[in-house]
C-alpha cells in the first residue's frame, strides 16, 4: 500500500533552516511528482511547491521563492522539502503529499499524503 | 492567483441533514479543475472529489461535487458522524490554491 512516511518535529530559532523528509512506499517513486502543502495552528492549507520525481524539475509558489528548495533522492525513494531563514509565521505542520496521476504537471490534486511534520520557530 | 472563497465559514447540522458548501474562484477555474479535501483534527486532508465532480477511491456516494467556472458545491446528501470535520476546496487549473476551510459541526 502507498505510504508517505515523513520525519519528526523539529524547533528551530529564527534565521534557521529546516530539512523534512519524506519516504514513499507502496508504488513507482519516479512515476509521481510531490507537493508540499503546511498548514499553520488553527489556520487553512497552504501550497509550498512541487517537484517532480522523475527529473526533479520544480516549481515553488511565489512567496516562498528563494527561501524553499525541494529534492528528491531516487536511490531511497525520499523526497525533501528545506526552508531557509525561519521565522516565527513559518511555525506550520508540513505535509508531503502524491499527485493522484502518474506523470502530472504540478497542478494536480493530491491522493495520499503523509502524517505531518510540526515544525516550531521559537526564540 | 486565484482567490477561493468558501461559505459558510461553519455549518452547524445534525447527524441526517443534508449539507451544502459552496466555494467561490475569483476567476474561472480552468477544466473544471477543482478538487475537494476533508480534513479531521490532528490528521492529514483526504481527497474526496477531483475534477469538480468526480469522487476519489473509497469515497461513499453520499459526497458529491457540481459546478463550473466560478462556483462550485460539495453535497453531503445525508451526514454521518464520521462527516463532521472540516473540508477544503483546492483549485489547480491556475498554479494552485485552497480556500479558507468549512467546518461542519454538530448541532
Amino acid at each position: 500500500q502507498v505510504q508517505l512516511v515523513q520525519s519528526g518535529a523539529e524547533v528551530k530559532k529564527p534565521g534557521a533552516s529546516v530539512k523534512v523528509s519524506c519516504k514513499a512506499s507502496g508504488y513507482t517513486f519516479t512515476s509521481y511528482g510531490i507537493s508540499w502543502v503546511r498548514q499553520a495552528p488553527g489556520q487553512g492549507l497552504e501550497w509550498m511547491g512541487w517537484i517532480s520525481a522523475y527529473n526533479g524539475n520544480t516549481n515553488y509558489a511565489q512567496k516562498l521563492q528563494g527561501r524553499v528548495t525541494m529534492t528528491t533522492d531516487t536511490s531511497t525513494s525520499t523526497a525533501y522539502m528545506e526552508l531557509r531563514s525561519l521565522r516565527s509565521d513559518d511555525t506550520a505542520v508540513y505535509y508531503c503529499a502524491r499527485d493522484r496521476l502518474e506523470w502530472s504537471s504540478f497542478q494536480t490534486n493530491f491522493d495520499y499524503w503523509g502524517q505531518g511534520t510540526l515544525v516550531t520557530v521559537s526564540s | 492567483e486565484i482567490v477561493l472563497t468558501q461559505s459558510p465559514a461553519t455549518l452547524s447540522l445534525s447527524p441526517g441533514e443534508r449539507a451544502t458548501l459552496s466555494c467561490g474562484a475569483s476567476q474561472s477555474v480552468s477544466s473544471s479543475y477543482l478538487a475537494w479535501y476533508q480534513q479531521k483534527p490532528g490528521l492529514a486532508p483526504r481527497l474526496l472529489i477531483y475534477d469538480a465532480s468526480s469522487r476519489a477511491t473509497g469515497i461513499p456516494d453520499r459526497f458529491s461535487g457540481s459546478g463550473s467556472g466560478t462556483d462550485f458545491t460539495l453535497t453531503i446528501s445525508r451526514l454521518e458522524p464520521e462527516d463532521f470535520a472540516v473540508y477544503y476546496c483546492q483549485q489547480y487549473g491556475s498554479s494552485l490554491t485552497f480556500g479558507g476551510g468549512t467546518k461542519v459541526e454538530i448541532k
